[in-house]
């Protein structure tokens, strides 16, 4: 199946710092979205982008369509105690049905 | 709207019993899809359905069966379970029109196989 890169694999961070994540594929998608899972619940939608240089907020999380649609970036501002969790990048081809999944950055977050 | 929903939570077989993950969505979605998560592994689809009465298998198929009588439910079955199949099953159901697409996830089934 195709293959998501998703970096970096691990990250921990002082409260109050600024993350960025990001992947990338070596396919063309349509589609980008980004999840959150917390420990023992399933992966919860954060972001959805469909155009590619498309730039989407939700609260302190900003993501990005990549303008060659072979990526895409995840940033979240003054990090909390609560962003401790995995996040996902997944992507979608309009030529397909299947969403691929990246293989997840951990994020823990130090008060 | 209760979105998604799996059950049961957690499951213990022994090797060689069968048992059937049940999931429901109540979003009128035509595609749902069945995933196993693994350490280090990431989400792997195992089998997915565009609507009733179709389905088809994706990356890691083997083991598991499936049918979609209905818009709403698409169940797992594990025929002759194994220790391999040990893992945390997501089910997950799609927007999948053109310029929409999302998918959201049920909340999980923990599967220990001894």
């Amino acid at each position: 199946g195709q293959q998501l890169n998703q970096s970096p694999q691990s990250m921990f961070i002082q409260e109050g710092e600024d993350v960025s994540m990001n992947c990338t594929s070596s396919s063309i998608f349509n589609t980008w979205l980004w999840y959150k899972q917390d420990p023992g619940e399933g992966p919860v939608l954060l972001i959805a982008l469909y155009k590619a240089g498309e730039l989407t907020s939700n609260g302190r999380l900003t993501a990005q369509f990549g303008i060659t649609r072979k990526d895409s970036f995840l940033n979240i501002s003054a990090s909390i105690p609560s962003d401790v969790g995995i996040y996902f990048c997944a992507g979608h081809q309009n030529t397909g049905n299947q969403f691929y999944f990246g293989t997840g950055t951990s994020l823990t977050v130090i008060p | 709207n209760a979105g998604v929903t799996q059950t049961p939570k957690f499951q213990v077989l022994k090797t060689g019993q069968s048992m059937t993950l049940q999931c429901a969505q109540d979003m009128n979605h035509e595609y749902m899809s069945w995933y196993r998560q693994d350490p280090g592994m990431g989400l792997r689809l195992i089998h997915y359905s565009v609507g009733a009465g179709i389905t088809d298998q994706g990356e890691v198929p083997n083991g598991y069966n499936v049918s979609r009588s209905t818009t709403e439910d698409f169940p797992l079955r594990l025929l002759s379970a194994a220790p391999s199949q040990t893992s945390v099953y997501f089910c997950a159901s799609s927007v999948d029109r053109v310029g929409e697409e999302t998918q959201y996830f049920g909340p999980g089934t923990r599967l220990l196989v001894l």
